[in-house]
């Protein structure tokens, strides 16, 4: 069963919009979450992250917000630029200083930034 | 910079051949993974070690193997191949309290 859920498989937004990603969760025992971005032919790459206690962490252009009463997390891109084109997965994990440090997954979200 | 090298980046092979993907990285990693990366499935672990000669399954490791020898390389083994692991494969490594970094991947055929 899928303890991470991205809900939207795509997303289409204009250039100079806000392009929302969404995530939520199952497990109340993560307590780390990351976002990664792949473009095609290549490794995932890793983008921003945010603990569980915080609400929410702010990067350049990259905002993540955690909801842990709704299990629910999103990410925000502003201004979405044609570069920023590419599948976003949202994963999770338990105890950020445990020692194995695996993650759980969504399926991924396709963004498409158009002029 | 952190690197993570996945041997080939292409690899056709024949059913019930022995399959062997290579992973290496440089920063003396405690952590390594493989993942296989299917069209709307995401990214599903197969296997995961936390150090050397130590291995932990994850979500689908039937039909794997792994073996980690060395800190550095950590091998996913494919036992007698079969048409439904064409897969892009990805090999990832992570220090403690650090994201996992990614390879390039490995798009496996499998004829």
């Amino acid at each position: 069963d899928q303890q991470v859920k991205q809900n939207s498989p795509s997303l289409s937004v204009q250039e100079g919009r806000i392009s929302i990603l969404n995530c939520d969760y199952t497990n109340s025992m993560f307590d780390y979450f990351l976002w990664y971005k792949k473009y095609p032919a290549e490794g995932p790459t890793f983008l921003i992250s945010i603990s569980s206690i915080k609400d929410k962490n702010e990067d350049g252009r990259f905002t993540v917000f955690l909801n842990k009463s709704a299990k629910h997390l999103s990410l925000h891109i502003v201004p979405s630029q044609p570069g920023d084109s590419a599948v976003y997965f949202c994963a999770a994990s338990a105890g950020r200083g445990s020692t194995l440090g695996r993650l759980y997954f969504g399926r991924g979200t396709q963004l498409t930034v158009w002029p | 910079d952190v690197k993570v090298t996945q041997s080939s980046r292409y690899l056709v092979k024949r059913t019930g051949e022995k399959v062997f993907l290579e992973c290496v990285q440089d920063m003396d990693h405690e952590n390594m993974f493989w993942y296989r990366q299917d069209p709307g499935l995401g990214l599903r672990l197969i296997y995961f070690s936390y150090d050397v000669k130590m291995k932990e399954k994850g979500d689908i490791p039937e039909g794997y193997s792994v073996s980690r020898e060395k800190k550095e390389r950590f091998s996913l083994i494919l036992e007698s191949a079969s048409t439904n692991q064409t897969s892009m494969y990805l090999c990832a490594s992570r220090p403690y309290y650090q994201p996992q970094h990614f390879g390039d991947g490995t798009r496996l055929s499998i004829l």
